[in-house]
């Protein structure tokens, strides 16, 4: 089956400093990686996704995701925290088995981004 | 556009009541999702619907849970009857059927008292 694990509940990090939300992966088959993040009291936004191709993903805000293949890994990034980026960050993945349509989600890392 | 539209923005309700959560999906959308989210258990897929057929329900905890969708742009998801570990905020998602990025509405907060 497939899933992805979100390792750290929070993260945080001073405004100006670069940023890494981890996320990694477990798929059989080719992964469908995908970013989203929730701002308080509202719905998750699409961040970016990885389907093919170059294995760093550029994304909304300036946020990227650098894909690894072999540490199965899809790490967010962003070389310069705002402090407006404090939010919710969920890591997901496509089901690839009978649900191929639906998303699976990661529990979700809390960004902290003090000024 | 306006996005993905669910109502109401906040539900009280008691203990063994019927409720019923609304959602209209962006026009044109093929899919559209049901989730739950709780601090203890995250984000969880209820149940998703293609061109207003349900496809999976695998996720509906139990029989006191359905899920509607009358037609391309109404969607409803009833509780009856209610328990106060239904508390949680209920997400509706839409998505076109060739692609993969979901626009979710600003959810649901029921509160079961």
């Amino acid at each position: 089956a497939q899933s992805v694990a979100q390792p750290e509940d929070q993260v945080n990090v001073a405004e100006g400093n670069p940023l890494t939300v981890k996320c990694t992966y477990s798929v059989s088959g080719n992964p469908y990686l995908f970013w989203y993040v929730q701002y308080p009291n509202r719905g998750l936004q699409f961040l970016l996704k990885y389907i093919t191709g170059d294995n760093l993903v550029k994304g909304s805000y300036g946020f990227e995701a650098e894909f690894n293949k072999s540490q199965t890994s899809f790490h967010l990034k962003k070389p310069s925290a705002l402090v407006s980026d404090s939010a919710l960050y969920f890591c997901a993945v496509r089901d690839q088995g009978g649900g191929y349509n639906k998303l699976i989600f990661g529990a979700g890392t809390r960004l902290a981004v003090h000024p | 556009d306006a996005g993905v539209i669910q109502s109401p923005r906040h539900e009280v309700t008691e203990m063994g009541q019927e409720v019923t959560l609304r959602c209209k999906p962006i026009s044109g959308h093929d899919y559209l999702f049901w989730y739950r989210q709780t601090m203890m258990r995250g984000l969880e897929l209820l149940i998703y619907f293609n061109n207003n057929v349900p496809i999976d329900d695998s996720g509906m905890p139990e029989d006191r849970f359905s899920a509607k969708m009358p037609n391309a742009s109404f969607s409803t998801l009833k509780i009856q009857p209610s328990e106060p570990r239904d508390s949680a905020v209920y997400f509706c998602a839409s998505r076109p059927l060739m692609e993969d990025r979901y626009t979710f509405g600003s959810g649901t907060r029921l509160t079961v008292v």
